[in-house]
């Protein structure tokens, strides 16, 4: 079982819909990270958080560290916001390594 | 503009040749890091290296070897011990610690 699992792998939605994406984690963590991978490759950094929740624009993490649980919401989806969406812990155990999820692959249409 | 920089983007080698990729960043950053992706599967880490003249192995370091003797560069070596060398490769840094980890474009390898 991966250290660090993600729902759903794949999920299309129409512009305009509200989106949820899941990730749970069975390590003790320093912090999560949700980073985005457009379909050239690169990777952008959304979100490092701890506890609670961070917002910026339409997008929203939180962390639930009792359940070991995160969610990414994206209110309003638009096709750009079309990519794979990555979670990651940074474990207690050695915070320079990040464990990754396999990432959830996002479509959105017009 | 601060930031990381891969180099190329696409590279082609033949079996048996060993093939150095770029990795630069000029975020003052500590920490430098290589991943390997493959479809399907989340990234593995290959080497990381938290100050100069010093790193240590991931979880996938065999067939491969690193330097980093400047802060900003961290070049990575696939050497032909490596048995499935076609991958995307990508590089990343952070401040020391566990902090956010900002990744360069990548680098595509393809070895027939």
């Amino acid at each position: 079982k991966n250290e660090v699992e993600q729902s759903p792998q794949n999920l299309t939605a129409q512009e305009g819909e509200f989106i949820t994406i899941n990730c749970s984690y069975s390590v003790g963590i320093s912090a999560l990270h949700w980073l985005q991978q457009h379909p050239g490759g690169g990777i952008v950094s959304l979100f490092m958080l701890s506890s609670g929740k961070k917002k910026h624009g339409r997008l929203i993490a939180t962390i639930n560290i009792q359940e070991k649980h995160s969610s990414l919401h994206i209110t309003a989806s638009h096709p750009r916001d079309s990519a794979v969406y990555i979670c990651a812990v940074s474990s207690q155990r050695d915070t320079d390594k990040l464990i990754f999820g396999t990432g959830t692959r996002l479509q959105v249409f017009p | 503009d601060g930031g990381i920089t891969q180099s190329p983007k696409y590279l082609f080698r033949k079996e048996g040749q060993n093939v150095t990729l770029s990795c630069e960043q000029n975020l003052n950053h500590d920490a430098m890091y290589w991943y390997r992706q493959d479809p399907g599967q989340g990234l593995r880490l290959i080497y990381y290296s938290q100050i100069v003249n010093d790193f240590q192995k991931g979880d996938i370091a065999e067939g491969y070897s690193v330097s980093r003797e400047k802060k900003e560069s961290f070049p990575l070596t696939v050497t032909s011990a490596q048995k499935n060398p076609t991958a995307f490769y990508l590089c990343a840094s952070s401040m020391a610690g566990g902090s956010e980890q900002y990744f360069g474009p990548g680098t595509r390898l393809t070895v027939t």
